[in-house]
């Protein structure tokens, strides 16, 4: 695609529920990273694939936040059993091979738990 | 292990005036330092980035920055601002191989 999709672009869910947030990189975009965005706290890592190789899960906040990437493409970002600390925008970006070459960004999904 | 600090969670100058957000960063490896720019309920767009050769960089919209290794800096400037600047500025930091770290961000005010 030209961009990088995320969907849905909000999303509402009750304490405890389970979310599933899917991005669609870039075609041919060899690394996909998922970021998490709150207020005043700017944009925090949360996990990184990179090709074929094990993804870096290094800034995933707890076990209830899982993510997986089917075919080198398309990701989902499961949240479990979600919390009120996890209403944020989360944020997926794309790159053509390492970060040096810089991100191109989707425009988030914002979650809200209530 | 790599970090970033921006000076001031919010600026604020009048049009037409110097546009100067700070950032320093710290990183046991040669750098790859970005900005970027997230304009109200827009994604992040990156500004420019530095990877290696001219410290100072040239990026979209009249912005420009300068790496300076022996201040660890990498400050953004833009010598006459625009109503349109106004947004949130990211400061970003990689060793290239792996992920970019951001700062917390600033948010440029431009007053009339």
């Amino acid at each position: 695609g030209a961009g990088v999709s995320q969907s849905p672009s909000n999303k509402v869910t009750e304490k405890g529920k389970d979310v599933e947030l899917r991005c669609d990189p870039i075609s041919g975009h060899t690394a996909l990273y998922w970021y998490r965005q709150s207020l005043g706290q700017g944009l925090e890592f949360l996990i990184y694939f990179q090709g074929n190789s094990a993804p870096d899960k290094s800034g995933l906040p707890s076990d209830r936040f899982s993510a997986e990437r089917t075919g080198g493409s398309v990701s989902t970002l499961t949240i479990q059993r979600t919390q009120q600390e996890d209403s944020a925008v989360y944020l997926c970006a794309s790159s053509a091979g390492t970060a040096n070459y810089g991100y191109t960004f989707g425009s988030g999904t914002r979650l809200t738990v209530v | 292990a790599q970090s970033v600090t921006q000076l001031g969670s919010h600026v604020s100058v009048s049009e037409g005036a110097l546009v100067l957000l700070r950032c320093n960063y710290s990183s046991s490896v040669p750098p790859y330092l970005f900005w970027y720019v997230q304009y109200p309920n827009q994604g992040l767009q990156l500004l420019l980035k530095y990877t290696t050769g001219a410290t100072l960089v040239k990026g979209i919209n009249g912005f420009e920055a300068e790496f300076k290794k022996s201040e660890t800096s990498f400050h953004l400037t833009k010598p006459s601002a625009h109503m349109s600047d106004a947004a949130e500025y990211f400061c970003a930091v990689s060793k290239g191989s792996d992920k970019i770290i951001f700062g917390k961000g600033t948010r440029l005010h431009i007053l009339p």
